[in-house]
């Protein structure tokens, strides 16, 4: 699976939309990018996930470049309960495991 | 609706004591299951992936071990503690074509 890059914390102020980089430039064209969430001492959260396409849920919006080799996760309007390590993983469909990395340790401030 | 269950929610354990976590999945069949632990201040690691009874992938050399004694129920075990054993242990499922992991609540585990 791809490798990917993140930044290890971003601030976001509460109501306002909070946009998560992710770059995985050696990404396959059968690959998957997924988006994970972890909350303080819960299991990992799935946010969403795409292939080529722009997404978006009830949760967040993915938007994923034209060349796919970068995505953001959006959060249009982010509270204080979005506070957590936000994880971008790429991987490919079907029985594959995740492999997490660091992620970004997101801080939403009142 | 899918859910998943672990148990017990925490643990405190002697070192060399033996341990056995269990993890049961309701409202699907023959799901992909994972054990994953992440030490304290460190990411996921995954230990062991399942795709079906008695089938059981190891990621990492160790002195835990996995069992699928059912469709739905997952089994992280070790004969013996180590200190090093000491984390949050996730289980997670999948299934289907877009095989989206869901994890579980964790269980934290405490080697004294």
């Amino acid at each position: 699976d791809a490798k990917t890059t993140q930044p290890p914390s971003m601030d976001c102020a509460e109501g306002r939309a909070a946009n998560l980089p992710c770059n995985h430039s050696t990404i396959s064209g059968n690959e998957y990018v997924y988006w994970y969430r972890q909350i303080h001492s819960q299991g990992p959260q799935y946010i969403i996930h795409g292939l080529k396409n722009n997404e978006t849920n009830e949760m967040a919006s993915l938007i994923i470049t034209e060349d796919r080799k970068s995505s953001t996760l959006i959060l249009p309007h982010a509270t204080l309960r979005d506070t957590a390590v936000y994880y971008c993983i790429v991987r490919h469909s079907g029985n594959t495991p995740l492999v997490f990395g660091k992620g970004t340790r997101l801080s939403v401030i009142a | 609706s899918q859910t998943i269950h672990q148990w017990p929610a925490t643990l405190v354990q002697p070192v060399g004591s033996p341990l056995s976590l269990e993890c049961t999945v309701e409202g699907t069949s023959n799901p992909n299951l994972y054990w994953y632990r992440q030490a304290a201040g460190r990411g996921l690691q995954l230990l062991f992936y399942s795709v079906g009874i008695g089938q059981i992938s190891s990621e990492v050399p160790q002195n835990l071990s996995a069992s699928r004694p059912q469709d739905r129920q997952f089994i992280l075990s070790s004969k013996k503690l180590l200190l090093s054993d000491s984390g949050f242990y996730l289980c997670a499922w999948s299934w289907g074509p877009a095989d989206t992991q869901y994890f579980g609540p964790g269980t934290r585990l405490t080697v004294l």
